[in-house]
């Protein structure tokens, strides 16, 4: 099973809104990732969590705030966004950080939010 | 630094006929490959990846890739797409440069199946 689960499917939310993403996953992977994908681009990586810590922040905005309560989810705390801001946010997460097949990142269906 | 592109943006084939979405990428070290299909409104499934071996590569549902290294390309292909196959398909290139996996998009190609 390669399954990556994302919920909700759809959020709107007010620019003074907090809100959660969750992600997870029961493949025992150790990595997991936050992208986020505007329309008609590619995905642009986000964040990256390591053995539930986080190695990797692309210079993303403090109002994204990710958390990896433990190896199975993933959560990205949401506050205070803009309009800019909308955009799908894809889930992914591989066996390891590094090395072989680990490098598989299988991705979740997606968030679409929007940011009114 | 490692780059993947996509030199087509949009492909129409009629339906039935053989596609290539082309690939090319370039990167100092040692890669692995991957093509994604994103169907409209959906996240991205994994269709085909080359980390070793055989350097053809096959999916379920009838896509091919090879991985030519003296031409550092990544080509996708079917020899008769289906309606359904309509979807952005997005190559990939990852690597460990850098102390953790990378993982670089094309921008993708937008395949139209044309009935």
């Amino acid at each position: 099973d390669t399954e990556v689960t994302q919920t909700p499917k759809h959020l709107v939310m007010g620019m003074t809104n907090k809100k959660s993403l969750k992600c997870e996953q029961h493949m025992g992977h150790r990595a997991m990732y936050w992208y986020k994908q505007k329309a008609k681009k590619p995905p642009e990586l986000m964040f990256v969590y390591s053995y539930e810590k986080l190695s990797i922040n692309e210079s993303v905005p403090s109002r994204f705030s990710p958390e990896c309560p433990n190896s199975s989810l993933l959560n990205l705390h949401l506050h205070a966004l803009q309009p800019e801001d909308s955009a799908l946010y894809l889930c992914a997460s591989s066996q390891y950080v590094s090395g072989g097949d680990g490098d598989t990142q299988y991705f979740g269906p997606g968030t679409r939010l929007t940011v009114l | 630094a490692q780059s993947v592109t996509q030199l087509d943006s949009q492909v129409p084939v009629f339906e039935e006929a053989p596609v290539e979405l082309r690939c090319n990428y370039s990167s100092s070290v040692s890669v692995y490959l991957f093509w994604y299909v994103q169907y409209p409104n959906q996240g991205l499934q994994l269709l085909l990846k080359y980390l070793s071996g055989s350097t053809l590569v096959e999916s379920i549902n009838g896509f091919e890739a090879e991985f030519n290294k003296s031409q550092t390309s990544f080509h996708l292909r079917k020899p008769s797409v289906h309606i359904s196959d309509t979807a952005e398909y997005f190559c990939a290139v990852s690597d460990q440069s850098g102390g953790y996996q990378k993982v670089t998009f094309g921008t993708g190609t937008k395949l139209q199946v044309i009935p």
